[in-house]
């Protein structure tokens, strides 16, 4: 139990599809990231939340939008997505964005599949 | 796009037996490295944060070096149990970017 849940742990969807995955942690943390790991590739930082701003956006395509309501809860709301867009979506928390000398806490991911 | 290397990127151990393996990263403007260990349908799990150099650390069986002049830092696991068997992620963190740079990992498999 590392205090960081994600849902679901699985997804199929099509291309036209639109769906959202959630992620809620439980630690008390005001920062929240959403990385993403496609087969065969290092974890890639999508976006940072910081006190519920978004604070990086790592030139995510725009089918990807993320919303943070709250400091215990993100979103990333998935539309139109592309069969390269298969991959494990990983939601961590850090007590403070920066420095980043707090380690990160992960959830187990969604695993997104693209039809 | 940062160049961090772990070398190898996979290895099978022997129980029982110690083994170490490298995560190698540009060392100009080097400000912390963090270590996770990710084991197979689980989440990753935080391990280490070094800043200093020489620094070394220790959690149970696992240790950690670092060397920022040069660039690196190993990781050991001695007596290698099959709850070992993972995959090792190193990330650096850069002064100006508050971003971690993952490398690919090194996975241990440890044989019973």
């Amino acid at each position: 139990e590392t205090g960081v849940t994600q849902t679901p742990r699985h997804l199929v969807m099509g291309m036209t599809n639109k769906k959202s995955l959630k992620c809620e942690q439980h630690l008390g943390h005001n920062a929240m990231y959403w990385y993403k790991q496609s087969a065969k590739k290092p974890l890639e930082l999508m976006f940072v939340y910081s006190l519920e701003e978004r604070v990086e956006n790592n030139s995510v395509p725009s089918r990807f939008s993320p919303e943070c309501p709250n400091s215990s809860h993100l979103f990333l709301h998935l539309h139109t997505l592309q069969p390269e867009d298969s991959a494990l979506y990983l939601c961590a928390s850090s007590q403070d964005r920066g420095p980043l000398l707090q380690p990160q806490h992960f959830g187990d991911g969604t695993r997104l599949s693209i039809l | 796009i940062l160049n961090v290397e772990q070398s190898p990127q996979s290895l099978h151990v022997q129980e029982g037996d110690s083994t170490n393996f490298t995560c190698s990263f540009p060392s100009s403007n080097f400000y912390a490295l963090h270590w996770y260990r990710w084991e197979t349908a689980k989440s990753p799990e935080a391990l280490f944060v070094m800043t200093l150099n020489g620094d070394e650390k220790k959690k149970g069986r696992i240790s950690a070096t670092l060397n920022t002049k040069e660039g690196y830092s190993y990781l050991y696991i001695k007596g290698s149990q099959p709850e070992d068997s993972a995959t090792y992620l190193c990330a650096p963190l850069y002064y100006g970017n508050n971003r971690l740079a993952f490398g690919k990992g090194n996975q241990v498999v440890v044989i019973p």
